[in-house]
């Protein structure tokens, strides 16, 4: 299998604290990408690093890249009742995406 | 931008059943999916398109599956016969030259 895994699967915290989430893949990538998924929702894409860069920030979102561990990592700062979702790190070896087994977020008002 | 349409949203039916899933990508996107997402196997990747061509299906599960896209603006996912193991979300997405994709609301097909 191609897919990555998110550590922790699932993960619960208070409002206003932060999360953070971990990614480790297996192929070589041009990109990683992280994707947000509500119940019963598609997919929607938050971020992407480019595999020469370690460190991105957008909004409350940070992520970072480490190539030579194939791993990457997502913090979201400040967490809102409204972050709770699943997020899926997401690689593209080529022009396909391929995406972990997900973390679950809950954030607790 | 209405985004990826999918339909139905909601599929019920009977094991032994034809299925056919519909997808229109966004306007434009040259790189059309198709993806499953389950409890157990999490969201694999079925089978992509590049300008209406297949380009990889390894990941369809059986000969029962087939997908195709006749135009840039169309593609089905068909399962013939249908299995309960089939239920599942199934999604479709597009990109525009493999960047980053953009997700359908997808398809929940339960096969009773």
């Amino acid at each position: 299998s191609q897919q990555g895994e998110e550590d922790p699967q699932a993960l619960s915290i208070q409002e206003g604290e932060n999360a953070t989430m971990n990614c480790s893949y297996k192929t070589s990538i041009n990109n990683l990408q992280w994707y947000r998924q509500n119940s019963g929702r598609g997919l929607v894409h938050l971020i992407l690093i480019r595999s020469n860069e370690r460190e991105k920030h957008s909004g409350r979102l940070r992520v970072t890249l480490d190539t030579s561990k194939k791993s990457s990592s997502l913090l979201i700062t400040a967490s809102r009742a409204a972050d709770t979702a699943s997020y899926f790190c997401a690689t593209d070896p080529g022009n396909q995406f391929y995406f972990g087994t997900g973390t679950s977020l809950t954030v607790i008002p | 931008d209405a985004g990826v349409i999918q339909s139905p949203r909601h599929e019920v039916t009977e094991m032994g059943q034809e299925v056919t899933l519909r997808c229109k990508p966004i306007s434009g996107h040259d790189y059309p999916f198709w993806y499953r997402q389950t409890m157990m196997r999490g969201l694999e990747l079925l089978i992509y398109f590049n300008n209406n061509v297949p380009i990889d299906d390894s990941g369809m599960p059986e000969d029962r599956f087939s997908a195709k896209m006749p135009n840039a603006s169309f593609s089905t996912l068909k399962i013939q016969p249908s299995e309960p193991r089939d239920s599942a979300v199934y999604f479709c997405a597009s990109s525009l030259q493999g960047v980053k994709a953009f997700f359908g609301q997808g398809t929940r097909l339960t096969v009773v």
